[in-house]
């Protein structure tokens, strides 16, 4: 089956390291992008950033830049997301998503989320 | 930085048709696309490239563009569209960006 199996919840206290893990299964880890997305509860999708496991090129939203790392192990077809120094603010749920292998900028396979809740 | 800009919510009644815009002044350069995200679930993706649904999407999903709006149409709405929907496209001007719109709470009456 084709899916995105991300690790389960986490609760975190402030300037706490964290990462979180999407597993790839079903298809071919290094063909595709994957991007990770943020969700506030109560709010909408933010876009923080995207890797391309097969040469591990990363990019990042302006607004993430510097926040988070993206990182990629082929051996094992996992993502990560990591933070070094956790704060309250990244209380939310956090998906990873697979880009279209066409090239287009659209996602067509979302993991079930992972929350992580961080307390001051 | 871009924006797409949705209305908060829309109202429709069973069977009829839901129109969700979305607007954005980098739209007429770049496609949207359309997610449905149901209260404790994951997005999916529904309509992409402004018009093509993916498989297993039913047709009464669709899409169009018209200069800096695209829309989602629901025709015939079912008591189970009721979600949020979001569109996103992305923003290429300066750095590599990909934008969602601020979401769009469909409630079936």
């Amino acid at each position: 089956e084709v899916q995105l199996v991300q690790s389960g919840a986490e609760g975190k206290k402030s300037g706490d390291s964290l990462k979180i893990s999407c597993k790839v299964s079903g298809y071919s880890f290094t063909n595709y992008w994957i991007a990770w997305v943020r969700q506030i509860p109560g709010k909408g999708l933010e876009w923080m950033g995207i890797i391309y496991p097969g040469d591990s090129d990363t990019r990042y939203s302006p607004s993430f830049q510097g926040q988070v790392t993206i990182s990629a192990d082929k051996s094992i077809s996992t993502a990560y997301l990591q933070w070094s120094s956790l704060k309250a603010s990244d209380t939310a749920m956090y998906y990873c998503a697979r880009r279209d292998y066409g090239g287009n900028w659209y996602f067509d396979l979302w993991g079930r989320g992972t929350l992580v809740i961080v307390s001051s | 930085s871009y924006e797409l800009t949705q209305p908060p919510s829309v109202s429709v009644s069973p069977g009829q048709t839901a129109r969700i815009t979305c607007s954005g002044d980098a739209l007429p350069k770049q496609y949207a696309h359309w997610y449905q995200q149901k209260p404790g679930q994951a997005p999916i993706l529904v309509i992409y490239k402004d018009t093509e649904r993916p498989s297993g999407i039913p047709e009464r999903f669709s899409g169009s563009r018209l200069g800096t709006t695209v829309t989602l149409t629901v025709s015939g709405v079912q008591a189970e569209d009721e979600a949020d929907y979001y569109c996103q496209s992305t923003d290429f001007s300066g750095t590599y960006d990909v934008v969602f719109g601020g979401g769009t709470k469909l409630s079936v009456l």
